[in-house]
């Protein structure tokens, strides 16, 4: 299809493994989002790429988050040596910004993490 | 309608009223606002947004106004449906940096 692309959708890991989560961009759009969102909460902000600017990484918890972006294509977000409170669902949205100015996020469906 | 106060986390309306829900932001520098509704199990959808040059734009339904003087924005939706039953979430950004939201709002529409 021609949205966000989100995998795994689902991953329940051990306390202390490392996790990979990816975001397929919708083609074309320069800007891609992580979010975390815990139950019953509200998004919030991870890291911001911006086309070939230096990535926006002010929302990351800690150094065992980190993230990647190859040009304007795929994403990977990396959770090393997880913990229980690591557990979320992890949103990723893309968007097509032209210069400065921002536009609608598309999202995805969402990696569910569930660390045990 | 119903008119709920600067932030209500849970909002309740008969199927045919009409809904406002508010939103405070922080940052005087945004310029950009949107909304966005997310039912349960999905990712936000788009609602609408608005620029910091209006304060008030229309979609099918929906009408966001801005009031730059107070940082308050809200999302009004005319004769609400069982549908629109979700969480709403507010965001706002400054040209070139990250958009973030703020606090949802859950609104419940009985029949």
């Amino acid at each position: 299809g021609a949205g966000v692309s989100q995998s795994p959708s689902n991953k329940v890991t051990e306390k202390g493994k490392d996790v990979e989560l990816r975001c397929d961009p919708i083609s074309g759009h320069t800007a891609l989002y992580w979010y975390r969102q815990r139950l019953g909460q509200g998004l919030e902000f991870l890291i911001y790429f911006q086309g070939n600017s230096a990535p926006d990484k002010s929302g990351l918890p800690s150094d065992r988050f980190s993230a990647e972006r190859t040009g304007e294509s795929v994403s990977t977000l990396t959770i090393q040596r997880t913990q229980q409170e690591d557990s979320a669902v992890y949103l990723c949205a893309s968007s097509l910004v032209a210069g400065k100015v921002t536009g609608e996020l598309f999202f995805g469906e969402g990696s569910r993490l569930t660390v045990l | 309608g119903e008119s709920v106060g600067l932030h209500l986390p849970t909002l309740s309306v008969q199927e045919g009223d009409n809904s406002i829900i508010n939103c405070a932001y922080s940052n005087s520098a945004s310029d950009y606002f949107i909304w966005y509704k997310q039912e349960s199990g999905k990712g936000p959808q788009f609602i609408i947004d608005i620029r910091s040059n209006m304060d008030k734009r229309q979609g099918q339904r929906v009408t966001v106004l801005l009031n730059k003087t107070v940082k308050h924005l809200s999302l009004q939706i005319a004769a609400t449906q069982p549908g629109d039953s979700a969480v709403y979430f507010c965001a706002e950004n400054q040209a070139g940096t990250a958009l973030i939201f703020g606090k949802g709002t859950t609104l419940s529409v009985s029949s």
